[in-house]
C-alpha cells in the first residue's frame, strides 16, 4: 500500500468548509484513495473512496488531482459532531484481504 | 442496533492474567477483522477470518494472542499472560463477502474493547 502523509491536526470553524490534505505520491495506478474517521471512543467509520474522479456523496467530497499524488477530503459544512480523527487510506482494493493501514491521521477540531 | 458489537467495552485486568473479547459482526458479513490501537495512533491490522478461517495473521499477533471464529459468525480474541504493553483499544470490523474482481466493500468497524494491564 502507498505510504500517504496528513498533517496531524487542523481547526475548523463550525458552519464552514473543512479542507483535509493527504499527499500520496508514490501511489500506482490500480490504488483507489479512501477516507474514514474516528469520532472520539468509537470505532473508524467510512466516509469516501476514489480513483480518479472527484466523488461526492452524503457526508463529503474526494477532489484527486489529476496526477493522483495528492488528494482533499472536503467537508462542506462543518458541525461540532464532525471533530473527529480522519485517516487517508491508499490501497488496491481486494489485495491482501482488503485489511486496512491507518496512519496517523488528522485530528481536525470544529469550533463554535 | 444491527452494528458491530463488542463486549466488554472497558476491561480492567492484573499483568498475567488471561483476557478474552467478543465481537459480534453484522449478520452475512462473512470478513472480520481485528484491530489494535494504542493511545494517538490509528488501528493496527491484526488479523482477519473469512467465515471461520483465519486468513492473515500480522506480526503483532505474538503467540500470546489467539483468535477465533468457530462458526462462522462471532469471534473472540483472547491475550494469555497479558503485559502492560497490551494496553490498547481493540477494534472489529467485519464486511459482506467481496464480489469478482476485487470490488471494495467498506468495513464496518465496533465500538471497541478498552483494554488496561495494571
Amino acid at each position: 500500500d502507498a505510504k500517504t502523509t496528513q498533517p496531524p491536526s487542523m481547526d475548523c470553524a463550525e458552519g464552514r468548509a473543512a479542507n483535509l490534505p493527504c499527499n500520496h505520491s508514490t501511489i500506482s495506478g490500480n490504488e483507489y484513495v479512501y477516507w474514514y474517521r474516528q469520532i472520539h471512543s468509537q470505532g473508524p467509520q467510512y466516509i469516501i473512496h476514489g480513483l480518479k474522479n472527484n466523488e461526492t456523496n452524503e457526508m463529503a467530497s474526494l477532489i484527486i488531482t489529476e496526477d493522483r499524488k495528492s488528494s482533499t477530503l472536503i467537508l462542506p459544512h462543518a458541525t461540532l459532531r464532525d471533530t473527529a480523527v480522519y485517516y487517508c487510506i491508499v490501497r488496491v482494493p481486494g489485495n491482501a484481504g482488503n485489511m486496512l493501514t491507518f496512519g496517523g491521521g488528522t485530528r481536525l477540531m470544529v469550533k463554535p | 442496533d444491527t452494528g458491530v458489537s463488542q463486549n466488554p467495552r472497558h476491561k480492567i485486568t492484573k499483568r498475567g492474567q488471561n483476557v478474552t473479547f467478543r465481537c459480534d459482526p453484522i449478520s452475512e458479513h462473512n470478513r472480520l477483522y481485528w484491530y489494535r490501537q494504542t493511545l494517538g495512533q490509528g488501528p493496527e491490522f491484526l488479523t482477519y477470518f473469512q467465515n471461520e478461517a483465519q486468513l492473515e495473521k500480522s506480526r503483532l499477533l505474538s503467540d500470546r494472542f489467539s483468535a477465533e471464529r468457530p462458526k462462522g459468525s462471532f469471534s473472540t480474541l483472547e491475550i494469555q499472560r497479558t503485559e502492560q504493553g497490551d494496553s490498547a483499544m481493540y477494534l472489529c470490523a467485519s464486511r459482506p463477502p467481496g464480489l469478482a474482481g476485487g470490488i471494495f466493500y467498506e468495513q464496518y468497524f465496533g465500538p471497541g474493547t478498552r483494554l488496561t494491564v495494571t
